[in-house]
């Protein structure tokens, strides 16, 4: 069993559906909590984080993690085309965080 | 500024060969990491670097990859020899390792060497 569960999708939506990606893990020890937005042919790059319990909003984005359920959530409110990418969480625990753990991905089509 | 720097971008090569993976952080970053993406692997951390030392190689596949960083500036990722079974996208990121107060675990991507290996 992987540490990190994410659906692959592909999760396909219309110009301005509420989105909901999210992940799953079973390390207990996981205090950081990431999403990266990935685009075809480029590398990832840091969308949302957050440490520990909790929401975080950042725009049309929020970020929700919880412990007790080992379970993350990414929410796009009113999304755009151009939101159409490769969704990716990842985790690290408190001590080695700089080993951080990803899911495989959840690839986002929003049509206009 | 400039980015997280990988060369090649792409890389055809046959069963056997030696591939050689270059990267070059981001200036002022002491930390660099190695990882290999595939679909059904997702991403996966190879080896990484903390001012120049390697401090984790537990995720290096097989004795057949090797990874050196000879300075600040300049990393490669060696495969010798190559198998089909390496073909992925492999990335190369790089931070400013953590501090007490610094804990954000931002990682900076280059954007990626295509190996495909026949």
């Amino acid at each position: 069993q992987k540490e990190v569960e994410q659906d692959p999708g592909p999760l396909s939506v219309p110009e301005g559906a509420i989105v909901s990606l999210n992940c799953t893990y079973s390390n207990s020890a996981f205090q950081y909590f990431m999403w990266y937005r990935q685009y075809s042919r480029k590398g990832p790059e840091l969308l949302m984080y957050t440490y520990s319990s909790g929401n975080k909003e950042d725009g049309r984005f929020t970020a929700q993690v919880d412990k007790s359920s080992k379970y993350i959530s990414l929410f796009i409110r009113d999304s755009q085309p151009s939101d159409s990418a490769t969704y990716l969480c990842a985790m690290s625990p408190l001590s080695g965080f700089q080993k951080l753990v990803f899911g495989t991905g959840t690839r986002l089509l929003v049509s206009p | 500024d400039a980015g997280v720097i990988q060369s090649p971008r792409h890389e055809v090569t046959e069963m056997g060969q030696e591939v050689t993976l270059r990267c070059k952080p981001i200036s002022g970053h002491n930390s660099l990491f190695w990882y290999r993406q595939t679909m059904m692997r997702g991403l996966e951390l190879l080896i990484y670097f903390n001012n120049n030392v390697p401090i984790d190689d537990s995720g290096m596949p097989e004795d057949r990859f090797s990874a050196k960083m000879p300075n600040a500036s300049f990393s490669t990722l060696k495969i010798q020899p190559s198998e089909p079974r390496d073909s992925a996208v492999y990335f190369c990121a790089s931070n400013h390792a953590p501090t007490r107060t610094l804990r954000t675990g931002e990682l900076f991507f280059g954007e990626g060497s295509r190996l495909t290996v026949l």
